[in-house]
């Protein structure tokens, strides 16, 4: 079946721009992950969506960073006034939520530069 | 803070050797444990998860877990060179997100 899906695999902005990022989670999934990975670095949590429950935030690293997920499902992170920090690869998980079948499946990712 | 220690390697094993990956985490309540493997310029992919103490054996991959040591490991047998990547070890609690190490890169050469 068809696995997470994400779009642009590629953006490039200026400094200052606004950017949106989407998610195309798994079918039937009710959880969706926002990860970013620097380089070099490991996988840092930015976001969490559980069904109809309120997101956790608590991995957003500033206040230009915010995510929605209209009807369950497509998810979209937008980062205003990038920064040349903000540029990294940003990766959506969608999961199902049994206790102990919550594995995460990844998507491919998009890559941000931020000139 | 909850944390995820790997070593960052580079681990190096020959063609056919056995590869062990070790992670350590600081959050006792944690339930799920993943390991992830992940080639240069991809996303992860899921290699194992295990929920109970002991080991759990899916081919050439054994998962090791001991939840009083806090101690995840990932033994890789008769490695090939298509096994070198960088491999993610990841603890969650229920409901929550992962914690990921930041990897232990592997080289296995032929």
């Amino acid at each position: 079946g068809a696995g997470v899906s994400q779009s642009p695999s590629n953006k490039v902005t200026e400094k200052g721009k606004d950017v949106e990022l989407r998610c195309d989670p798994i079918s039937g999934h009710t959880a969706l992950y926002w990860y970013r990975q620097s380089l070099g670095q490991g996988l840092e949590f930015l976001i969490y969506f559980q069904g109809n429950s309120a997101p956790d935030k608590s991995g957003l690293p500033s206040d230009r960073f915010s995510a929605e997920r209209t009807g369950g499902s497509v998810s979209t992170l937008t980062i205003q006034r990038t920064q040349q920090e903000d540029s990294a690869v940003y990766l959506c998980a969608s999961s199902l939520v049994a206790p102990h079948t919550d594995t995460q499946y990844f998507g491919p990712g998009t890559r941000l530069t931020v000139l | 803070q909850k944390e995820v220690e790997q070593n960052s390697g580079p681990l190096s094993v020959p063609e056919g050797a056995i590869a062990s990956l070790n992670c350590t985490y600081s959050d006792r309540v944690s339930q799920s444990f993943f390991w992830y493997r992940q080639y240069s310029g991809k996303s992860p992919e899921l290699i194992m998860s295990i929920y109970s103490n002991g080991d759990k054996e899916d081919g050439r991959f054994t998962a090791q877990l001991n939840k009083a040591s806090q101690y995840v490991s990932l033994l890789i047998r008769d490695s090939q060179p298509s096994d070198s990547a960088t491999y993610l070890c990841a603890v969650k609690e229920a409901g929550t997100a992962l914690i990921f190490g930041k990897g232990t890169t592997l080289s296995v050469s032929s």
